[in-house]
Formats: C-alpha cells, sequence, structure tokens
C-alpha cells in the first residue's frame, strides 16, 4: 500500500518570506499527488495537484515539485502571507486514479507578522 | 458554482445510538469519498463512490456504511456509535480518474 508522510508537523515563517513544506511517498506506483489547505473550521481546500509525468507545476504564488527518484514532493509558497497560516496536507494517490487517495498527516503552517 | 455541501454540520449523539450524515457533491461530480478526521489518525479513507456503486472501501468496521443516490448525493451511516467515532467526517467529490477530490466543510460528529 501506500503511506505519506511528512517531515515536519509545524513551520514558522515570517510574512514575505517563502515557504517550503515536504512530503515523502512510500509506493513507486503513485502517480497522481495533490496539496491541500486546511483552515480551522473548515475541509481541506484543493491547492494544486500534480501528475507523475511532471516534475514541477506552478499556480498562483505556488509551486510543486515532484522527485520521483526519491519519493519526495514538496509546495514552496512565495511571498507567504498571514492567510496562508493554516495546516497543509499532501496526499498521493496510486494506480490511475481510481483508487483513493492517502494523505500524509499535515504541517501546521504559522505565519508571523 | 456551488460546492460539496454537508449536512448536518454538528451532531451530539450518545453510545449505542446511529446517525446518518448527508453530502451533496459539487454538480455532474458522479464519485463521492468520505474521510474521517481525528487528531490522532489524520485524514483516513473510509469508502467511495461512483455511480451508485461502492468502487472502493477503506479498512473501517462494518458499522460504517453508505450510500450513493441516482442525483450522486451521497450518506454514510454509522451504527452502535462509540466514543471513539467522536471526529470530523469529511465528504469529498470528484470528476474521478486525474481529477482532484473537493472537500466540504465536514459534519463534526461528538459522541457522550
Amino acid at each position: 500500500g501506500e503511506s505519506v508522510g511528512l517531515h515536519l508537523p509545524t513551520l514558522s515563517v515570517q510574512e514575505g518570506d517563502n515557504s517550503i513544506i515536504n512530503c515523502a511517498y512510500s509506493n513507486s506506483a503513485s502517480d497522481y499527488f495533490i496539496w491541500y489547505k486546511q483552515e480551522s473550521g473548515k475541509g481541506p481546500q484543493f491547492i494544486i495537484d500534480i501528475r507523475s509525468n511532471m516534475d514541477k507545476r506552478q499556480g498562483q504564488r505556488v509551486t510543486v515539485l515532484l522527485n520521483k527518484t526519491v519519493k519526495h514532493l514538496s509546495l514552496q509558497i512565495a511571498a507567504t502571507q498571514p492567510g496562508d497560516s493554516a495546516v497543509y496536507f499532501c496526499a498521493a494517490q496510486p494506480n490511475s486514479g481510481n483508487t483513493p487517495l492517502v494523505f500524509g498527516k499535515g504541517t501546521r503552517l504559522s505565519v508571523i507578522a | 458554482k456551488a460546492g460539496v455541501t454537508q449536512t448536518p454540520r454538528y451532531l451530539i449523539k450518545t453510545r449505542g445510538q446511529q446517525v446518518t450524515l448527508s453530502c451533496s457533491p459539487i454538480s455532474g461530480h458522479r464519485s463521492v469519498s468520505w474521510y474521517q478526521q481525528t487528531p490522532g489518525q489524520g485524514l483516513q479513507f473510509l469508502f467511495e463512490y461512483f455511480s451508485e456503486t461502492q468502487r472502493n472501501k477503506g479498512n473501517f468496521p462494518g458499522r460504517f456504511s453508505g450510500r450513493q443516490f441516482s442525483n450522486s448525493r451521497s450518506e454514510m451511516n454509522v451504527s452502535t456509535l462509540e466514543l471513539g467515532d467522536s471526529a470530523l467526517y469529511l465528504c469529498a467529490s470528484s470528476l474521478g480518474g486525474y481529477q482532484p477530490q473537493h472537500f466540504g466543510d465536514g459534519t463534526r460528529l461528538s459522541i457522550l
């Protein structure tokens, strides 16, 4: 099966700095990855996704990097803002996307003004 | 476009009772998945329905069940509630395949 882990349960950054949140997965058959943001009292909110045929994908202020060799995924947030404070989850999905997502435990990002 | 809607938002039950939670997916989404979220275990997959059929099932006891209707709306039922069932229950819908799941804000279930 798949297991997904995050390197740090908490991360504090200064407002305006860049944030990097890391994630590792175990199943080399995982071919679809998603990052979610969860604010207090709300459900996870989709941020960005990437398929295994890509190494990098960019969104608005966010970039996801995928290193399939070491089974590592990262989310980079540029110019971190107070509104970015939340718990961030990565999720992996093996075998063509019709299998369940496996979530990591989450990293709590705190932005210091 | 309306998001995923879950009702009710909060529920308080006692041990031994049963509960039914409801989820209305995003229009056009045929896949609905349910997750249990707790501080200790994180997000754990319960089951997924696609076109009224259970397509995937997680490692939860048979007390947890679900169904999906022809309009893609889904319900999950938990019978003989235990204290350990206290959690946030999240529903997510998607188009399937390599498309992201979109979550509702969940139902917070507390067992007394």
